[in-house]
């Protein structure tokens, strides 16, 4: 059974860093047919993709969030984290990591139940 | 950067037939995959590579994509079930999504 859990912070300050961990289970992160992106989406808003790690462990970014972007996997404790720095309001989102199948131009397969962040002082 | 546009909103009556469509440059030469999100939920994948239905979700439910510009979701005989976020989503060096359209059953 193939489960994604993401967890960390519900409550973050502007300017601080955010770290999300997303546990996965079911499949190897090392598998080559898949990966897993972290893809968020502001309340009543769009969804919006972040990043990806590729089973290979090349990673991808979106244009827009790259400079405050990092994410890394540990294939051992079967994690996905993501980091993004210099949290701000417009930040405040529920965050998902989400398997993707089928690598570069495939599609989510399994999504987290995803993890509400705010970011206030 | 790609951008896909796609209606704020689309209603159908029950039981009618429901497209939503999702417009970008060329995306027939693109894969596009489709979510259905409802209120307080994750996104479901309902349509991967244009035009294939995952496993449990009905076949009222289907995909195109040879229309130059704009791929479509088809959702035929809806139900008040269907009611729901609808995104497109496809790769451009990164991963797209669509701004979603609000499907209404009438």
């Amino acid at each position: 059974q193939v489960t994604l859990k993401e967890s960390g912070p519900v409550l973050v300050k502007p300017t601080e860093t955010l770290t999300l961990t997303c546990t996965v289970s079911g499949f190897p992160l090392s598998n080559s047919r898949m990966g897993v992106s972290w893809i968020r989406q502001p309340p009543g808003k769009a969804l919006e993709w972040l990043a990806h790690i590729f089973s290979n462990g090349e990673e991808s970014y979106s244009t827009s969030l790259k400079a405050r972007l990092t994410i890394s996997r540990d294939t051992s404790k079967s994690q996905v984290v993501l980091t993004m720095s210099n949290m701000d309001p417009i930040d405040t989102a529920t965050y998902y990591c989400a398997r993707i199948q089928n690598g570069y131009g495939g599609w989510v397969d399994y999504w987290g139940q995803g993890t509400l962040v705010t970011v206030s002082s | 950067s790609y951008e896909l546009t796609q209606p704020l909103s689309v209603s159908v009556a029950l039981g009618q037939t429901a497209r939503i469509s999702c417009g970008g440059n060329n995306i027939d030469r693109k894969s596009v995959h489709w979510y259905q999100q409802k209120p307080g939920q994750a996104p479901v994948l309902v349509i991967y590579r244009d035009t294939n239905r995952p496993s449990g979700i009905p076949e009222r439910f289907s995909g195109s994509n040879s229309g130059g510009n704009t791929a479509t979701l088809t959702i035929s005989r809806a139900q008040a079930g269907d009611e729901a976020e609808y995104f497109c989503q496809l790769w451009d060096d990164t991963m797209i999504f669509g701004g979603g359209t609000k499907l209404t059953v009438l």
